[in-house]
């Protein structure tokens, strides 16, 4: 299986909460990344989590890290539709500096 | 500050023709990587740099796939002859170091038909 799994597609309406969700199954893993790509667009890093934090909120963005269950979360406060986009998870363990990526949650947010 | 400059932005050949993808990098990062992301997926590593230096290579499809970065700046990357499933945005990305954090170009799509 992969490496790094997203699920594919995530709707929510414009104002509410949305949260992307990641697993990955490196029990080495220190980093863990998300970022975004904005159709046309290069990935821009959105923030990133070091493995032995349990959360890091950076203004309108959350980061989850469950490291028992090798799970991650990305809660995207008031979603706006500027977010619409696709989120993708990167892990990387120690003895790499190369991010293992997930295939992209497309972000689709609606009025 | 200037950010990771590629070209062309897109690109249609035929199977069989050869294409060269260009990268330059933020100035002063000595890291450099091709990515190559097929519509639907993660992008892949292809390549990474260090300075003029190859790093790691170990997915690059060495008999169709070339890079150089001969001046530890700029990037080229070739491929000859090219497959209908080679159709993928290319990206480069650049960092400071292979450690730190790593800004992307906005990608080369690449459509083989």
């Amino acid at each position: 299986g992969e490496d790094v799994e997203q699920s594919l597609f995530l709707s929510v309406r414009e104002g509410d909460s949305s949260v992307i969700n990641c697993t990955y199954t490196d029990s080495s893993s220190t980093y863990l990344y998300w970022y975004k790509q904005e159709p046309g667009a290069g990935l821009q890093l959105l923030t990133y989590i070091f493995s032995n934090m349990d959360m890091k909120q950076d203004q309108r963005l959350t980061v989850l890290l469950n490291k028992k269950d090798k799970h991650l979360s990305l809660r995207i406060a008031d979603t706006q539709t500027g977010d619409s986009a696709i989120y993708f998870c990167a892990e990387k363990s120690g003895g790499s500096y190369i991010p293992t990526f997930g295939r992209g949650t497309s972000l689709i947010v609606h009025p | 500050e200037a950010g990771v400059a590629q070209s062309p932005r897109y690109k249609i050949i035929e199977k069989r023709q050869s294409v060269a993808f260009w990268c330059n990098p933020i100035s002063g990062h000595a890291t450099l990587y091709w990515y190559q992301q097929i519509l639907g997926q993660g992008p892949k590593l292809l390549i990474q740099f260090q300075n003029n230096g190859v790093v790691d290579d170990s997915q690059l499809p060495k008999d169709r796939f070339s890079a150089e970065r001969l001046k530890g700046v700029d990037s080229t990357l070739k491929i000859q002859p090219a497959k209908l499933e080679d159709s993928a945005v290319y990206l480069c990305a650049s960092s400071y170091r292979g450690d730190t954090e790593a800004f992307f170009g906005q990608g080369t799509r690449l459509t083989v038909v």
